[in-house]
């Protein structure tokens, strides 16, 4: 099945500063690679994501990038604000043909004014 | 779009009764729900996969007659925990997609067992 890890576990950042979040998997065949946010007590959220068959999607402050060779994908939010503090994770799909996600370990992301 | 919603969004037991927690998805079809349960900063644990009109599936390790689940409709699924003891007392969060397309959260039961 599935590996997914995830780095770092927590980061801190000054306002208007970028966090970048990285994760590794381990199944070539893995095509799909969301990203969620999940603020405390809420479930998480789908922030964005992406397919194998690109290697960049932004969206506003949000992208992430994909490398397929190195099996690598990595969040980026730039112009971070204090509304970005929360626990984000990444996943990957768990193989074997089914509809299910395998998820990293988390990132507590922390904005410092 | 894509909104899920949970109920209770908060429950609180005494050891040895059984808790149901509701799973619906408002705007679309779900053909698969999943069941999570996580605990304090960890990652989510998935505990089951549910299929609108057929059994669940569950994960290694998971109890199926502790955690019971039934995915009557394509808007609903729900989790009943039986005869509930402290050690079922987490966070219990479902999803719900429809055929390839994107997974969307609930906004989580917050389940603490006396």
């Amino acid at each position: 099945g599935e590996n997914v890890e995830q780095h770092p576990s927590t980061l801190s950042v000054q306002e208007g500063d970028s966090a970048v979040i990285k994760c590794t998997y381990s199944d070539s065949a893995s095509n799909y690679f969301p990203w969620y946010k999940q603020e405390l007590g809420k479930g998480p959220q789908l922030i964005i994501d992406i397919r194998s068959n690109v290697g960049e999607k932004k969206d506003q402050r949000i992208a992430v990038t994909l490398n397929k060779t190195a099996k690598h994908f990595s969040l980026h939010i730039t112009e971070t604000q204090p509304e970005d503090s929360a626990v984000y994770f990444c996943a990957a799909p768990s193989g074997g043909g089914g509809n299910k996600l395998t998820f990293g370990t988390g990132t507590q992301l922390k904005v410092e004014l | 779009g894509a909104v899920v919603s949970q109920h209770p969004s908060w429950v609180i037991c005494k050891s040895g009764t059984s808790v149901k927690i509701e799973c619906r998805s408002l705007d679309f079809q779900a053909t698969t729900m999943f069941w999570y349960r996580q605990f304090p900063k960890q990652s989510l644990m998935l505990m089951a996969t549910s299929n609108e009109g057929s059994k669940a599936t569950y994960e290694q390790g998971v109890e199926k007659d502790k955690f019971l689940i039934n995915h009557a409709s394509l808007t609903l699924s729900t989790l009943t925990v039986t005869s509930a003891h402290p050690e079922d007392s987490s966070f219990y969060i479902c999803s719900a997609k429809s055929a390839g397309a994107k997974e969307f959260f609930g906004p989580g039961t917050r389940l603490t067992v006396l």
